[in-house]
């Protein structure tokens, strides 16, 4: 099992449609969780972090079940704007005093008018 | 502005030639690291430093080299060794929490393209 899998997409919405992402995780010992998002042949940007209670930032809803082990992330009323690859952050104890920040591939979305 | 600065955006080699990717940051972060991306792929840790003048193999070190003689500076070289160069390549910073959760900033990438 990969270390962080996530949808392969891709996802084409309309405008307006509510989407949804997900990740898992193998790693049990795995501390903290996030969402980045990449534009095409750019950098990629923190979208959010995600708390065990769950967390909202306007339209992005992000959860993370432990027991399961996956992550998800819910962007309601979606815009053209919000196309775009969103990727799973994992960030995993590997000993000592390391961690280690693993990506997922990233699951590319396009929002149509 | 803080940020993290790379250059140069795009980078041109032949086969057999090293080449040094520059990554410069002011946002007084002490963990700097590097990552590679191919299409459709996840980004791969290639180093990393959480401190100057340490360093740290990632996931695929092998062909790369860096240096952390500066705490604002972690340039990467790729050497003739490395199989593979063609790639976007990423320099990161972060904050270096002992509970881990730490929150990227990335420069704007640099691609390489082997000829």
């Amino acid at each position: 099992r990969k270390e962080v899998e996530q949808d392969p997409g891709p996802f084409n919405v309309p405008e307006g449609a509510t989407v949804a992402f997900n990740c898992t995780y193998s790693n049990s010992a795995s501390q903290s969780f996030f969402w980045y998002r990449q534009d095409c042949r750019k950098e990629p940007k923190l979208l959010m972090s995600v708390y065990s209670s769950g967390n909202e930032d306007g339209r992005f809803t992000a959860q993370l079940n432990r027991a399961s082990q996956y992550i998800s992330l819910l962007i309601r009323d979606s815009k053209l704007s919000d196309s775009a690859t969103y990727l799973c952050v994992v960030n995993i104890f590997s000993g000592g005093s390391n961690y280690k920040l693993t990506f997922g591939k990233g699951t590319l979305l396009t929002v149509n008018p | 502005d803080g940020g993290i600065t790379q250059s140069p955006k795009y980078l041109f080699r032949k086969e057999g030639q090293n080449v040094t990717l520059s990554c410069e940051q002011n946002l007084n972060h002490d963990a700097m690291y590097w990552y590679r991306q191919d299409p459709g792929q996840g980004l791969r840790l290639i180093y990393y430093s959480q401190i100057v003048n340490d360093f740290q193999k990632g996931d695929i070190a092998e062909g790369y080299s860096v240096s952390r003689e500066k705490k604002e500076s972690f340039p990467l070289t790729v050497t003739s060794a490395q199989k593979n160069p063609t790639a976007f390549y990423l320099c990161a910073s972060s904050i270096a929490r002992a509970s881990g959760a730490n929150v990227l900033t990335f420069g704007a990438g640099s691609r390489l393209t082997v000829l």
